[in-house]
This record gives structure tokens, C-alpha cells and sequence, in this order.
């Protein structure tokens, strides 16, 4: 069990461009899941899988965010045409489809728009 | 309305005492799962306890337990014999079925242990 990955760590790009960040489960994970976290908040739903579908998507997810995970392992989630509230942490999570199942974090993608 | 209420944005705790952490939540749904996360500053969301719905008894794992009020739907995290490294923010999180088994975390609270 090498725990959920994402990479990169850190990102800092210009308003108006496109990032796309990675997220590795752990293996054996139907679930995945995207949040935001912004400073003194609690994490933010985005979207999750099942396997390879995408089962839900938050409706604060606006057009500009798109979230892959095309053979039901990893997934990417991109951000486009970034703006300067886009800058946050953005969390994967995976877990087992059990309900009482915890989800387990990777260390997040750091975004800082300038 | 929020899912999850934490109304301690900060709390103290002198070592070796007892602290309790407050969670409410809202859900019509009678089948859910509650769970308690832990985020030092280093950032990393680390998974502590977990109740569900259905559970007669007080989730505990080692220092933490729950207490699991249904009635009045809170769920409060008590972290016995507390340690310097317990300082961080805590998170409470519910399972909702009810919107597609999202999760839905509190605003945290910040927990600074004193020696």
C-alpha cells in the first residue's frame, strides 16, 4: 500500500492558463474523489468515480473544470482558462465502495495563480 | 444549510487532559457514516474514527473515541490523554447516500495542545 499520489505538489501559473493535475489511488480503490481546500476551510467537494465513471459532480464545479479517469485507476483533473480564485489545494481521496470505508488522502496539488 | 457544523474554531488543551471536539450534522437519510480526519500543518489528511448510523456503540481507536448522540445528531470526537502532537486542525465529515455517498466536511476545528 503506497498511499494516494499527486503530482505535482505545487503549481504556479499565470491567469488565463490550463493546469491539469494527476491523482494515483491506491490500487485496489473503486473510489475516487476530488475536493478544493482553501485556507481555513474544510475540504470542498468536486467530483467522484466509481471505478471509471464519473458518478458525481459538485454544482459549484464550474465548465472549466474536467476530471478524468479513463481505465478506472488514475485520474486527472484540469483546470481551464484559470482565474485567480482557482488558487487552492486540491485534494484526491480514494477508498473501497463499502460506506464505512474511509477515504484516504494523498498530500495535494498546491495552485497559485499569479 | 450545512451538512457538518463545527462551532470551536479553536480550542486548548493542556497535555495529558481530555478534549472534546464538537460535530453536528444535518441528513434526512437514516443509513450514513460519520468520520473524523486530522490535519497537521504539514497538510496530509489523516483518517481517525469512524461511526456509522446503525452502530449501538461508541466508535473508540486507541486515544480517540466518538460520541454518538443520533437523537440530536452530533458526534463529537473526544481525544483522551492528549499529546503535543495531537495540535492540528480536525475535520468531521458525514457519508451523505442521500447526494450520491459525496462526503461533506465541517469547517474544522484547531486544536493546540499545551504543555
Amino acid at each position: 500500500d503506497t498511499g494516494v499520489s499527486q503530482d505535482p505538489r505545487h503549481k504556479i501559473t499565470k491567469r488565463g492558463q490550463n493546469v491539469t493535475f494527476r491523482c494515483d489511488p491506491i490500487s485496489e480503490h473503486n473510489r475516487l474523489y476530488w475536493y478544493r481546500q482553501t485556507l481555513g476551510q474544510g475540504p470542498e467537494f468536486l467530483t467522484y468515480f466509481q471505478n471509471e465513471a464519473q458518478l458525481e459532480k459538485s454544482r459549484l464545479l464550474s465548465d472549466r473544470f474536467s476530471a478524468e479517469r479513463p481505465k478506472g485507476s488514475f485520474s486527472t483533473l484540469e483546470i481551464q482558462r484559470t482565474e485567480q480564485g482557482d488558487s487552492a489545494m486540491y485534494l484526491c481521496a480514494s477508498s473501497l465502495v463499502a460506506g464505512n470505508q474511509p477515504q484516504h488522502f494523498g498530500d495535494g496539488t498546491r495552485l497559485s495563480i499569479l | 444549510a450545512q451538512k457538518i457544523t463545527q462551532t470551536q474554531p479553536g480550542m486548548f488543551v493542556q497535555e495529558k487532559e481530555a478534549v472534546t471536539l464538537d460535530c453536528t450534522y444535518d441528513t434526512s437519510d437514516q443509513s450514513y457514516g460519520l468520520f473524523w480526519y486530522k490535519q497537521p500543518s504539514s497538510g496530509e489528511m489523516i483518517f481517525l474514527i469512524y461511526q456509522g448510523s446503525y452502530d449501538e456503540q461508541n466508535a473508540t481507536e486507541g486515544r480517540y473515541s466518538l460520541n454518538f448522540q443520533k437523537a440530536r445528531k452530533s458526534a463529537n470526537l473526544v481525544i483522551s490523554a492528549s499529546q503535543l502532537g495531537d495540535s492540528a486542525m480536525y475535520f468531521c465529515a458525514m457519508r451523505d447516500p442521500n447526494t450520491g455517498n459525496q462526503f461533506y466536511f465541517g469547517t474544522g476545528t484547531s486544536l493546540t495542545v499545551i504543555p
